[in-house]
């Protein structure tokens, strides 16, 4: 059971902007842990995409940013292009869950 | 490079046990947290513990209390999952994940290791 909600799909045309929220609560994103995001292509294992909220690991283009504020974060994708197709999972901490990493439910990407 | 190798696939019935491994090298074994997550079929991930390599001390979700072990080796660079009293729900893909602090991200990842449970 997520306790991080993300929107179940969200699309776009190859050069466009797009936005997927992760909206959490006052235990895990509200109380100040960082959010991660983690992008996962058909078939293979998740890759990590940004780091403490806003940071690109080496190699992830700039195409890919993150924000959080408040009980929420979110990634923008622009520019989007044909092989930014995947999921995408927000993840955190919760400190009401026993020291658990919390994900999100998940967003499928698609390019039209 | 950093590389997290998992051991292949499993079958298993109701109520078996399964092990899975995951050898890591590229960088200093002790010096990353090591987590394991898993994803059933069609589904989203699931965090199920955390191991500090170094130590060997364990934190797992409540989900999971009872039902797995996490163990190290150090003088392979491997970690354990163990996952008891299977049932059809724990079939999923199971993967292990570095992070480089205790509250981190995932960095780096398994290539993930099939387990089917069926009678």
């Amino acid at each position: 059971q997520s306790v991080l909600t993300q929107p179940p799909s969200v699309s776009g045309a190859p050069g466009q902007r797009v936005t997927i929220s992760c909206t959490g609560s006052s235990s895990n994103i509200g109380a100040g842990y960082d959010v991660h995001w983690y992008q996962q292509l058909p078939g293979t294992a998740p890759k990590l995409l940004i780091y403490g909220n806003s940071n690109r690991p080496s190699g992830v283009p700039d195409r890919f940013s993150g924000s959080k504020s408040g009980t929420s974060a979110s990634l923008a994708i622009t520019g989007l292009q044909a092989e930014d197709e995947a999921d995408y999972y927000c993840q955190s901490y919760d400190s009401s869950l026993s020291g658990s990493r919390v994900f999100g439910t998940g967003t499928k990407v698609t390019v039209l | 490079q950093v590389q997290l190798v998992q051991s292949g696939a499993e079958v298993k019935k109701p109520g078996a046990s399964v092990k899975v491994s995951c050898k890591a090298s590229g960088y200093t074994f002790t010096s990353y947290y090591m987590h394991w997550v898993r994803q059933a079929p069609g589904q989203g991930l699931e965090w199920m513990g955390i191991i500090n390599p170094s130590g060997g001390s364990t934190s797992y979700a409540q989900k999971f209390q009872g039902r797995v072990t996490m163990t190290r080796d150090t003088s392979t660079s491997t970690v354990y999952m163990e996952l008891s009293s299977l049932r059809s729900e724990d079939t999923a893909v199971y993967y292990c994940a570095s992070s480089g602090y205790y509250y981190g991200h995932f960095q780096h990842w398994g290539q993930g290791t099939l387990v089917t449970v069926s009678s």
